[in-house]
């Protein structure tokens, strides 16, 4: 069981180049979302996507695009990295209706540690 | 607006010792409350979720939590602490049915001590 695949795992960047990182899921999930994770700040949320096709902006999204070609992929796009991007990324999944209780459980990536120098 | 607060940053406890990790939440509404778990390296991984059945609440490699209204806390503990625990904690709180509103607190990193 793959669950949630997040690729690359980490990546050096110089400031202003480009790069992308890949989240794919094979739980056939509705739900996507990518997260940082910054020492002291828990994760935000960064975008997040409730179908395929669809993207909306989460808690932090400056300096980021998404898009959600596919169901099971999630693509989470720096056009020109700053090190204030320097962080850990999550990718996470849920699947839509919980019951009742709307508790969407996530599903989490192993992370993806991008520096920007 | 909803939050989280986790109230210690870092525990450290003897192996074989009792943990108690600390969380207080704010919600407008009956919220479902969460604590994750992140080794070293890893990914996060759900320990267990409140989703206002039972107070009390059983999860993975013997941890509970208690969901107390009155006291908006949801405290994680287990009886006797191993190793294999040392980890980062995240307390989690979501509004019902609310998927992008799902706030994190800030992590509490257990050590134990052998």
């Amino acid at each position: 069981n793959a669950g949630v695949t997040q690729t690359p795992k980490f990546r050096v960047l110089k400031t202003g180049q480009s790069m992308t990182l890949l989240c794919a899921q094979d739980m056939n999930h509705e739900y996507m979302y990518w997260y940082r994770q910054d020492p002291g700040m828990g994760l935000r949320l960064i975008h997040y996507s409730v179908g395929e096709g669809t993207t909306a902006k989460g808690e932090v999204p400056d300096g980021y695009n998404v898009s959600r070609l596919k169901k099971q992929n999630f693509l989470l796009g720096l056009e020109s990295a700053a090190p204030s991007q320097t962080s850990v990324y999550f990718c996470a999944s849920s699947p839509v209706g919980q019951g009742a209780s709307g508790a969407n459980v996530l599903t989490f990536g192993a992370g993806s540690r991008l520096t920007v120098l | 607006a909803q939050s989280v607060t986790q109230l210690d940053s870092h525990v450290s406890v003897s192996e074989g010792t009792p943990v108690l990790l600390r969380c207080n939440y704010s919600s407008s509404y009956s919220p479902s409350l969460f604590w994750y778990v992140q080794h070293p390296n890893k990914g996060l991984q759900l320990l267990l979720k409140y989703t206002s059945a039972a107070t009390l609440v059983k999860g993975i490699n013997g941890f509970e939590a208690e969901f107390k209204k009155s006291e908006t806390s949801f405290h994680l503990t287990k009886p006797s602490a191993h190793m294999s625990d040392a980890a980062e904690y995240f307390c989690v709180v979501s509004d019902p049915g609310s998927y992008q509103k799902v706030t994190f607190g800030t992590g509490t990193k257990l050590q134990v001590i052998p």
